[in-house]
This record gives C-alpha cells, sequence and structure tokens, in this order.
C-alpha cells in the first residue's frame, strides 16, 4: 500500500540553522499538507499547498518557513533560521483529494 | 476562529468497559475526521466524517457526527487493550481541507 515517507527521521540542529525537511508524499496525490506536534502535545497546521502554491496557511507559518515541491515528487518545508521552540515533530500529509489525509512518520526536528 | 475541545483528555478504563469520547466545536462545519496515534508514532486515519447524521463503524469503534450540534462522538464497546493510544478529532474549517484543527487528544488507556 501507498504510503508518505518522510527523511530524516531524526534531525538534530543549532539555533539559528535552516533546516529542510523532506517528504514524499502518495504518488497519485494533489494536495499536500504539513503539521507540527510538540512533544505531548496537539497537532497543529501549518500549511497546504495545491497546484504548486500554498492554499492556507496558519500563523506559525512566518516567514521563517517556507514550501517546495521541487521535482514533481518531494515536497519540502524548510526552516530559515530555526529557534529553540521550534523543536516538534513535523508530519507530512497528502491526500488525493480534498478528503482524508494520509500522514507520514514524522521528523523529528529537536533545535539546542 | 474555530476551536475545538475533547473530553475527557485522559481516561483509563478497564478491558469491556464501554465509553465514549467526545469532540465539540465552535463554527459550522460538515467534515471531521478522527485520528489515533500511538506514542512517538504517525496520526492513523480512522473515520472521515461528511455530513450530519454520518456514522461509521470499524470493529469496536463508532463515529458520529452531529453538525448541528457541532458534535462528534467516539464510542468504544467493550474496550481491548490493543485500542490503548491518543485519539484526535480534527474539524475542517469551511468546506475544503486546507486548513484542519486538531483537538488536544484524548489519551485512552485501557487496563488489561
Amino acid at each position: 500500500e501507498p504510503e508518505v515517507t518522510q527523511t530524516p527521521s531524526h534531525q538534530v540542529t543549532q539555533m539559528g540553522q535552516e533546516v529542510i525537511l523532506r517528504c514524499v508524499p502518495i504518488s497519485n496525490h494533489l494536495y499536500f499538507y504539513w503539521y507540527r506536534q510538540i512533544l505531548g502535545q496537539k497537532v497543529e497546521f501549518l500549511v497546504s499547498f495545491y497546484n504548486n502554491e500554498i492554499s492556507e496557511k496558519s500563523e506559525i507559518f512566518d516567514d521563517q518557513f517556507s514550501v517546495e515541491r521541487p521535482d514533481g515528487s518531494n515536497f519540502t518545508l524548510k526552516i530559515r533560521s530555526t529557534k529553540l521552540e521550534d523543536s516538534a515533530m513535523y508530519f507530512c500529509a497528502s491526500s488525493r483529494e480534498e478528503v482524508e489525509q494520509y500522514f507520514g512518520p514524522g521528523t523529528r526536528l529537536t533545535v539546542t | 476562529e474555530l476551536k475545538v475541545e475533547q473530553n475527557p483528555l485522559f481516561l483509563s478504563m478497564q478491558e469491556g468497559k464501554n465509553y465514549t469520547i467526545y469532540c465539540n466545536y465552535s463554527t459550522t462545519s460538515d467534515r471531521l475526521y478522527w485520528y489515533r496515534q500511538d506514542p512517538g508514532k504517525s496520526l492513523e486515519s480512522l473515520f472521515v466524517l461528511l455530513s450530519n447524521g454520518a456514522v461509521k463503524q470499524e470493529g469496536r469503534l463508532m463515529a458520529s457526527l452531529d453538525t448541528k450540534a457541532r458534535l462528534s462522538t467516539l464510542h468504544i464497546t467493550a474496550a481491548v487493550h490493543d485500542l490503548s493510544a491518543t485519539y484526535f478529532c480534527a474539524v475542517v474549517l469551511g468546506n475544503r481541507d486546507d486548513k484542519i484543527i486538531f483537538g488536544k487528544g484524548t489519551r485512552l488507556h485501557i487496563l488489561p
């Protein structure tokens, strides 16, 4: 069964560094999303992406964040200058239509 | 702003018992999801509820949606230890999946 994959599974970075989190959505899906989950807390929507542009973003998704679909298969989340409070689990999700998102296994980002 | 409230946030119950998790939301929405998350794992889609009165069942879990009351329930019948996990409801803002707001989750612990 096709699934969403994410790399790396764990990323450790120093405050102020740039990180890129990678996702490979399910191949025939058209809608892509990023969420984050701070340890033990709820899942928070970051951004949705369709037709090569952002369709919706949350207040969390400020100028430090950007998304890209560079090559038709990968979907990336970049954080330009990481802060301690960016430490969280980041989940990518995709959907074929605008219903039922499938989540990847997540990338644990630790900012020190 | 859409708010999603789940209760209880933590539930410890004996195997074989029945219980219900509630998900209330604050603004109009006709699309709601239930997810399961095991510790350190990703989100697994359980139910997609797309209309008022929708009821879906899978094994010992049954979910329903009342859009007029802005309430969804996840009912557990004759709980078994394998159902121990955190359960999240997530409500779609508007009529597209562009922005989904999650509840805080209900941590369910079923005692053998």
